[in-house]
């Protein structure tokens, strides 16, 4: 079973709309959670992070985390075509020193 | 401030050679990680370090070793290469993890084809 999940996508969405980004992870112990973003050709790059259950609201992004279900999902408000990348869940396991990335979701956002 | 520093940014080996990686940080974090990245895909993880003299493996750690002589640098040595190992590694640091952690700083990544 793969550490990290996301939907495979790509997803495509119209400038101003909400962009759901979806993850599972399969350690029940993890303890933090990260959306990265990476632009092609680039390295990733830090957006949201989040420790807790519930909502993390930060300007147009919204992080929320179930762990319970093994849930972290990612919501983009007002979608730019600037915020067209590939996004990356990633999540720390109960080995601290290890970070686990999902494979990552395609977003396109059309004007 | 340099950050996260990897040479070379582009490489072509020829099927068995070796070659290493670089990657240095100036920001004297503990954890250093390298990963690998396929295209269309997300980051692998390869090996990774808690601190100075100490390494553990990650998901694909095998063709490649590690060291971790120093705070600062931390190399990633492939040894006979082979073209499943054409990708982009990253390499990346934090300074903490665990419960209030801090950012991880990701190199410009380095591009190596093997052929």
């Amino acid at each position: 079973q793969k550490e990290v999940e996301q939907n495979s996508g790509p997803l495509s969405v119209p400038e101003g709309a909400i962009a759901s980004l979806n993850c599972t992870y399969s350690d029940r112990v993890s303890q933090s959670f990260f959306w990265y973003r990476q632009y092609s050709g680039k390295s990733p790059e830090l957006i949201m992070s989040i420790y807790s259950n519930g909502d993390k609201e930060d300007g147009r992004f919204t992080a929320q985390l179930n762990k319970a279900s093994q849930y972290v999902s990612l919501l983009i408000r007002d979608s730019q075509p600037s915020d067209s990348a590939t996004y990356l869940c990633a999540v720390r396991g109960s080995t601290l020193g290890r970070l686990y990335f999902g494979r990552g979701t395609q977003l396109t956002v059309w004007p | 401030n340099a950050g996260v520093t990897q040479t070379p940014k582009f490489r072509i080996l020829k099927i068995g050679q070796s070659m290493t990686l670089q990657c240095a940080q100036d920001m004297n974090h503990n954890y250093m990680y390298w990963y690998r990245q396929d295209p269309g895909m997300g980051l692998k993880l390869i090996y990774y370090s808690v601190g100075a003299g100490i390494t553990d493996k990650g998901e694909v750690p095998n063709g490649y070793n590690v060291s971790r002589s120093t705070t600062e640098d931390f190399p990633l040595r492939l040894e006979l290469a082979a073209p499943s190992q054409t990708s982009v590694y990253f390499c990346a640091s934090t300074s903490r993890v665990g419960q209030g952690e801090n950012t991880i700083y990701f190199g410009e990544g380095s591009w190596l084809t093997v052929v």
